[in-house]
């Protein structure tokens, strides 16, 4: 079982539609949770992080939590063609390193 | 405020040779850590550094090591260069190396190894 899991897409929605990004991990113990958006070529930008069960919202950006089911969610609402990128999720506990999946392509059809 | 910042941009090395990468964080950020990423696949984690000690080590061989200097700078080396490590080499800065502190990342070196 991988420690972070995400369907590695394309995700394809419709231009000014919800996309739905979701990722499971493993260990228990995790406590941070991090989306980070990553263009074509380019470095990994931070969007969200969320460290307490729940919604946490920033702009068109919503981190989703539940730590009993290991699972974090990131919604992009009004998906703009400019969203289309790969997000990443990554977890990190404690003091230990960051582990990221392997990412969801997202593609914004204008 | 100036973001992390990483030099060279992009490096070719040939095999066997061995290849040093830099990375300057964010000022106010003590904590740097070193990642690899292929085409395809997340960053995988190389080094953790926090005020200069050496905090977690990936799965990576010993041909990989790294250190921090007093101003918080980071150097990555890379001895016996393969083609495998061929890749994107990102470094990330936060303020500290624990919990809930979350990582930024510099623009990354991309080391080709022919």
């Amino acid at each position: 079982q991988k420690e972070v899991e995400q369907n590695s897409g394309p995700l394809s929605v419709p231009e000014g539609a919800i996309a739905s990004l979701n990722c499971t991990y493993s260990d228990r113990g995790s406590q941070s949770f991090f989306w980070y958006r990553q263009y074509s070529g380019k470095s990994p930008e931070l969007i969200m992080f969320i460290y307490s069960n729940g919604d946490k919202e920033d702009g068109r950006f919503t981190a989703q939590l539940n730590k009993a089911s290991q699972y974090v969610s990131l919604l992009i609402r009004d998906s703009q063609p400019s969203d289309s990128a790969t997000y990443l999720c990554a977890v990190k506990r404690g003091y230990q390193k960051v582990t990221f999946g392997t990412g969801t392509k997202l593609q914004v059809i204008p | 405020d100036a973001g992390v910042t990483q030099s060279p941009t992009h490096l070719i090395k040939t095999r066997g040779q061995q290849v040093t990468l830099r990375c300057s964080p964010i000022s106010g950020h003590k904590s740097v850590s070193w990642y690899q990423q292929v085409l395809g696949q997340g960053p995988q984690f190389i080094f953790q550094y926090y005020e200069k000690e050496e905090r977690g080590r990936g799965n990576f061989p010993d041909r990989f090591s790294a250190r921090q200097f007093p101003n918080y700078s980071s150097e990555l080396n890379v001895n016996a260069l393969l083609l495998g490590d061929s890749a994107l080499y990102l470094c990330a800065s936060s303020f500290s190396g624990g919990q809930g502190y979350e990582q930024y990342f510099g623009p990354g070196t991309r080391l080709t190894v022919t």
